[in-house]
């Protein structure tokens, strides 16, 4: 059973503050990595995805994965109260036609 | 162009009953997917297809059917409405070769 672990919310971070969201997974054999934003009422938008080991930027967001450690995490600088929402972890394997297995999601909280 | 089309929006249904929920994408998309989200959890992997007449189950298959007999059409049915299957159903698409699945804004069931 693939599994997918994020750390459990809800957060609450300051307007302007770094939020943290951290995602483990089971499948060694996973090959792509996605963070995906869901407001409340709507359907799940892309905001990041990752296939490497490292870290990646896309204005304000950063998402880092460290496949030995089976670790993938979201850092949003600078936090708006409009990122306030459900944060997704999604994880593909190689040879499993694109199909995601999603983490719990957490909640965060942006506060002005 | 309207991307991915999920009709109802909303639905009732006594434990039972039957329906099929309707999901149109535009963009030529090979791959198709049908997600269930319960309140407060990731999206689990209902069925997916990876081109017309090629249909697989994902990971809660269990109460439901799906066919694919056009590129453009993946309706997920129903045969005996569950209580258990209360949830808000997703419908997503990709192309080959493209990570990113694009979601269409979801069906929420209610079975009474």
């Amino acid at each position: 059973q693939k599994e997918v672990e994020q750390n459990s919310g809800p957060l609450s971070v300051p307007e302007g503050a770094i939020a943290s969201l951290n995602c483990t997974y089971s499948d060694r054999g996973s090959q792509s990595f996605f963070w995906y934003r869901q407001y409340s009422g709507k359907s799940p938008e892309l905001i990041m995805s990752i296939y490497s080991n490292g870290d990646k930027e896309d204005g304000r967001f950063t998402a880092q994965l460290n496949k030995a450690s089976q670790y993938v995490s979201l850092l949003i600088r600078d936090s708006q109260p409009s990122d306030s929402a459900t944060y997704l972890c999604a994880v593909a394997g190689g040879t499993s036609y694109g199909k995601l297995t999603f983490g719990q999601g957490t909640i965060l909280t942006v506060h002005p | 162009n309207a991307g991915v089309t999920q009709t109802p929006k909303f639905r009732i249904l006594k434990i039972g009953q039957s329906m099929t929920l309707q999901c149109t994408q535009d963009m030529n998309h090979n791959y198709m997917y049908w997600y269930r989200q319960d309140p407060g959890m990731g999206l689990k992997l209902i069925y997916y297809s990876v081109g017309a007449g090629i249909t697989d189950k994902g990971e809660v298959p269990n109460g439901y059917n799906v066919s694919r007999s056009t590129t453009e059409d993946f309706p997920l049915r129903l045969e005996l409405a569950a209580p258990s299957q209360t949830s808000v159903y997703f419908c997503a698409s990709r192309t080959s070769g493209q990570e990113t699945q694009y979601f269409g804004p979801g069906t929420r069931l209610l079975v009474l």
